[in-house]
């Protein structure tokens, strides 16, 4: 089965608006969570990560909440601009164990002016 | 700073055939990893490679092969090339194996597409 998963294969925004993307994972020994960014015909590169130690962590523009119970964790981007617009995947792994960094399948964003 | 770069850009092949996909990187990095795209799947790893003269298999390994060479190179083989296929494959690399060196550098991409 897929072990981490995200629902919503895309996501419309007002420039300006919060952007909310999520993601679930099925591993209760993840303790790395990560999202990336892609841009079309470009590589995935790391926007932010976490460990399982802290259940938030800002960075500009970019927050991601950690739900450890819920096996939940959340991007949460402020202020979107066009440029935001991309594909995010997720991305969670477990350091103690094989720690295969497991991707979901990706939400497109589009943040419209 | 430092940079992956795969070869070939564009790979057309036949039903069949066997083809090479090659990536270098000159981070220095040792763990170095294979992943195909398909739209709607995310990335799925197929092969990667801990250390120089390590190889370990993906969930997606079935179908290919890996080599990595030498430390600053890893390379990919499709055994045999399955009809209309149609994927994108992303090398990638990392400091060490997860711990706490886990982000990852991708390369652009090879996409492949079988006649």
């Amino acid at each position: 089965g897929q072990q981490v998963k995200q629902s919503s294969p895309s996501l419309t925004v007002q420039e300006g608006g919060i952007s909310i993307l999520n993601c679930d994972y099925e591993n209760d020994m993840f303790d790395y969570f990560a999202w990336y960014k892609k841009y079309p015909d470009n590589s995935p590169t790391l926007l932010i990560s976490v460990r399982s130690n802290v259940d938030k962590r800002e960075d500009g523009r970019l927050t991601v909440f950690l739900n450890k119970s819920g096996k939940h964790f959340s991007l949460h981007i402020t202020a979107s601009q066009p440029e935001d617009t991309a594909v995010y995947l997720c991305a969670a792994l477990n350091q103690g164990g094989s720690a295969k960094l497991i991707f979901g399948e990706g939400t497109k964003l589009t943040v419209s002016s | 700073g430092g940079i992956i770069t795969q070869t070939p850009k564009f790979l057309i092949g036949q039903e069949g055939q066997k083809l090479t996909l090659k990536c270098q990187q000159n981070f220095n990095h040792d763990t170095m990893y294979w992943y195909r795209q398909d739209s709607g799947k995310g990335l799925r790893l197929i092969y990667y490679s801990i250390t120089e003269n390590d190889l370990q298999k993906g969930d997606l390994s079935e179908g290919y092969d890996a080599s990595r060479e030498k430390k600053s190179s890893f390379s990919l083989t499709v055994t045999s090339a399955q009809k209309n296929e149609m994927a994108v494959f992303l090398c990638a690399s990392s400091i060490d194996w997860g711990g706490a060196y886990a982000e990852q550098f991708f390369g652009p991409g090879t996409r492949l597409t079988v006649l």
